[in-house]
């Protein structure tokens, strides 16, 4: 069974601080991973999409990361700020189904 | 603005009522989805549909039916049948099916059925 596995499940951090979300998967054959930016009563939104071949990829203060062997992805936030305060989550798409399993989000507090 | 509207954003119910959601989309996209989110959990897949006058059962559709009768509509009904229909719901739309093609949302519709 396709699984993806995130952590911490929440975090809290002051304004200004890094922190780094973890993704673990095990869907296979892998197309793409995801990461989602999703605001209190929002939908998500895209802050990056890495393929087989990318090891990292870059959004502003956003970087996310990827092994494709150990099978696992970071998104790291630097110089955080309140507006990152959100719930991330971790999606990834098998290139076998089509269809994406995503992860149960990592909640990010910032505060000041 | 291209985009996705859902409507309405909150939405109450009484027990044994069907309710349909609403879902817009102005992104000339082929595909469409309804997922549901519960607190703490990942987002679980309706129903999908990859073009007008098609679509197919997610991993939860009981309970649950949708349309697709115009590119830019997918509307979702919740029937009396679903036993604990609560929750976020969430529609998205891709250019193509293809597993490259990311994932666009709308900013979701609260449901609460009592």
């Amino acid at each position: 069974k396709n699984q993806v596995e995130q952590s911490p499940q929440s975090l809290i951090i002051l304004e200004g601080k890094n922190c780094t979300l973890q993704c673990n998967y095990t869907v296979s054959p892998f197309s793409n991973l995801r990461w989602y930016k999703q605001d209190t009563g929002r939908g998500p939104v895209s802050l990056t999409i890495m393929t087989f071949s990318e090891n990292t990829k870059s959004n502003g203060r956003y970087t996310a990361t990827l092994d494709a062997d150990t099978k696992q992805s970071s998104l790291h936030i630097t110089a955080s700020q309140l507006s990152d305060s959100a719930s991330y989550i971790c999606v990834v798409t098998g290139t076998n189904a089509g269809k994406s399993t995503f992860g149960d989000g990592t909640t990010l507090t910032v505060k000041p | 603005d291209g985009g996705i509207t859902q409507s309405p954003k909150y939405l109450f119910r009484k027990e044994g009522q069907n309710v349909t959601l609403s879902c817009e989309q102005n992104l000339n996209h082929d595909a469409m989805y309804w997922y549901r989110q519960d607190p703490g959990q990942g987002l679980r897949l309706i129903y999908y549909s990859q073009i007008v006058n098609d679509f197919q059962k997610g991993d939860i559709a009981e309970g649950y039916s949708v349309s697709r009768e115009k590119k830019e509509s997918f509307p979702l009904t919740v029937t009396s049948a679903q036993k604990n229909p609560t929750a976020f719901y969430l529609c998205a739309s891709s250019e193509t099916s293809s597993y490259n093609s990311p994932l666009h949302f709308g900013n979701g519709t609260r449901l609460t059925v009592t």
